[in-house]
């Protein structure tokens, strides 16, 4: 079955970067996103990426991705106090067919200091 | 562009009372999705719509959880004989089908069921 693990918090100062780590279980073809929650409010879609890429790169986000090791970073330059936010992975498998259902991780906690 | 709305926000019942939610989608998605998420954890996915068909359900919903999506367009989710266990927040999305392997699914900002 599908897993996927994140560690549970990072704590970076402001101005520096983020990196925040995400590794999954499942097989060849598949996309792999990552949304933002903030407190009270709902998940943002921040980016995705298909697992035949290694790269993507979206203003001060990058995802970078280990297809061999099933590793998948998200960095964050110029990390900012409004980026304090749980920051989940997700991916979609579309070996079940449809590539319907989002298995998510645990989230990492995202906390910014001055 | 209003996104996914869900109503209520919050829900306070007593345990063994049936509760209901509704979900807007974005108007022109033709996918609809509920996933359940509590304390500490990622989303669970636990049933999905395509159009006014449901096509998936987890194992995670029980006979107790009823989906509908009757016209293709809201949803609404029924917990009958709720149980303390049922307290979650529970997330609505919805996404454009248009190619079958990319599914960027956006989200509502949930229902917070509280069971006594």
């Amino acid at each position: 079955g599908e897993d996927v693990e994140q560690s549970l918090f990072l704590s970076v100062r402001e101005g520096d970067s983020s990196v925040i780590n995400c590794t999954y279980t499942d097989s060849s073809s598949t996309y792999l996103y990552w949304y933002k929650q903030e407190p009270g409010a709902g998940l943002q879609l921040l980016t995705y990426i298909f697992s035949n890429m290694d790269m993507k790169q979206d203003q001060r986000l990058t995802v970078l991705l280990n297809k061999k090791d099933k590793h998948l970073s998200l960095r964050i330059a110029d990390t900012q106090t409004g980026d304090s936010a749980i920051y989940f992975c997700a991916e979609t498998d579309l070996n079940t067919g449809t590539a319907s259902k989002l298995t998510f991780g645990t989230g990492t906690r995202l906390q910014v200091t001055l | 562009d209003t996104g996914v709305s869900q109503n209520p926000r919050h829900k306070i019942t007593k345990r063994g009372q049936n509760v209901t939610f509704r979900c807007d989608p974005i108007s022109e998605h033709n996918r609809l999705y509920w996933y359940r998420q509590t304390l500490g954890q990622g989303p669970e996915f636990l049933t999905y719509f395509q159009n006014e068909a449901q096509l998936e359900k987890s194992r995670l919903l029980s006979d107790r959880f009823s989906a509908e999506r009757p016209k293709g367009s809201f949803s609404t989710l029924e917990i009958q004989r709720t149980e303390q266990g049922d307290s979650a927040m529970y997330l609505c999305a919805s996404s454009l089908i248009q190619r079958e392997w990319v599914n960027e699914q956006f989200f509502g900002p949930g229902t917070r069921l509280t069971v006594l």
